[in-house]
């Protein structure tokens, strides 16, 4: 099992240009999350997905979207990418009623 | 709203040398407590958690007891290895909840 599996590893943005983070699981969780990791402010909460087909704020979403495209995928949308959305972005999950979360091995985005 | 802080890094020991690592926490009600490590180019694993007052979390000879009445939940390692070098993350999810929140994460370095 390749556990949760983020793409791509690496990307490198001007400003203003869109894309797409990817994340899927294949641990069959409920709940997927998209956390952004800045140096001295641990993880930040971006959204999230409680169970298929619902998606919601987390504490800082501004400039992003997410869709929860099935139960197996969560992607992370940036419209009109900034420099200050330079970050690593890690993908989470967890089973529904349990607290653990699995974390992905992270997509690192320079926005210039 | 809920918190986590621990300290700053980054620690630079000694292999063989005793580890503490600080957390305390802000939070209504009885949060789970979590530490995760995020070993380099990696994401983060669970390393041991905490579910009620006076539990106490232990894996790979890590600890770390919940302490209410102080809202503490430090990290400790007797005698660290050079393959304990890492960014380490305090975290609490409070019951019935779906988002953690991480502290700023707090960086060791054993040297050989």
């Amino acid at each position: 099992n390749a556990g949760v599996t983020q793409t791509p590893k690496f990307q490198v943005l001007k400003t203003g240009q869109s894309m797409t983070l990817q994340c899927a699981q294949d641990m069959n969780h409920n709940s997927m999350y998209w956390y952004r990791q800045d140096p001295g402010m641990g993880l930040r909460l971006i959204y999230y997905s409680a169970s298929e087909g619902t998606t919601d704020k987390g504490e800082v979403p501004n400039g992003y979207n997410v869709s929860r495209l099935n139960k197996r995928e969560f992607s992370l949308r940036l419209e009109s990418a900034a420099p200050s959305q330079t970050s690593v972005y890690f993908c989470a999950t967890k089973e529904a009623g349990l607290e653990t979360q699995y974390f992905g091995p992270g997509t690192r985005l320079l926005v210039l | 709203g809920d918190s986590v802080t621990q300290m700053e890094g980054p620690v630079t020991l000694s292999e063989e040398a005793f580890l503490t690592i600080n957390c305390t926490y802000t939070a209504t009600g009885y949060p789970s407590l979590f530490w995760y490590v995020q070993y380099p180019g990696e994401g983060l694993q669970l390393l041991l958690k905490a579910t009620k007052a006076d539990d106490k979390g232990s894996n790979k000879g890590f600890e770390a007891t919940y302490r209410k009445e102080t809202t503490s939940f430090h990290l400790e390692k007797g005698s660290v290895q050079v393959s304990d070098s890492a960014v380490y993350f305090c975290a609490l999810i409070k019951a019935a909840g779906n988002k953690l929140t991480f502290g700023g994460g707090t960086r060791v370095l054993v040297k050989p």
